[in-house]
């Protein structure tokens, strides 16, 4: 079992929809997490970080489910702009970084 | 621009010969990571340093590969006797200290073993 999984997709959804992305960690040690954005052939961009209270970024929120070992990403009114694979990392003991493969968004318009 | 550099962007190269990547992070952060990456996949963890000291390394990182943070400032990264399965995206990334700190990446080195 992968450290971090997340669903590949591709998700496919038109402008203006909601679309809710998951990742599941295996460690429970893990203590950091962390949703980060990256454009075809471009190095990953950070998007948010992820915290158990929740955190909201305009049209983003992230989640955080320590009990289930998940985080959430949820995008709404989702723009043109958003297409790209967005990448789930968790962070083990202060610096361990794991990624997880990505979820590949297609917005249309 | 005060983002993380790599260089060089590209890199083609023969099987077997040695290559060589550089990384200056931000100026301010004394963290920097190292990871791989290929088609379809996540970055993978190589290596981690703590101003000039490197705390942890990947099995990934086998012994063909060497990193090295001389002065707590830019890391350079070596792979010897490459072969094809090297053939990737070598990406960069800074932070500062602390466990809630995010990395910022640099643009990455990508590498092509002919």
């Amino acid at each position: 079992r992968k450290e971090v999984e997340q669903d590949p997709g591709p998700f496919n959804v038109p402008e203006g929809a909601t679309v809710a992305f998951n990742c599941t960690y295996s460690n429970s040690a893990s203590q950091s997490f962390f949703w980060y954005r990256q454009d075809c052939r471009k190095e990953p961009k950070l998007l948010m970080s992820v915290y158990s209270s929740g955190n909201e970024d305009g049209r983003f929120t992230a989640q955080l489910n320590r009990a289930s070992q998940y985080i959430s990403l949820l995008i709404r009114d989702s723009k043109l702009s958003d297409s790209a694979t967005y990448l789930c990392v968790v962070i083990i003991g202060g610096f361990k970084t794991i990624f997880g493969a990505g979820t590949r968004l297609f917005v249309k318009a | 621009d005060t983002g993380v550099s790599q260089n060089p962007r590209h890199k083609i190269t023969k099987r077997g010969q040695n290559v060589t990547f550089r990384c200056d992070p931000i100026s301010e952060h004394n963290r920097l990571y190292w990871y791989r990456q290929t088609l379809g996949q996540g970055p993978e963890f190589l290596t981690y340093f703590q101003n000039e000291a490197q705390l942890e390394k990947s099995r990934l990182l086998s012994d063909r590969f060497s990193a090295e943070r001389p002065k707590g400032s830019f890391s350079t990264l070596e792979i010897q006797r490459t072969e094809q399965g090297d053939s990737a995206m070598y990406l960069c990334a800074s932070s500062l200290q602390g466990q809630v700190s995010p990395q910022h990446f640099g643009d990455g080195t990508r590498l092509s073993i002919l």
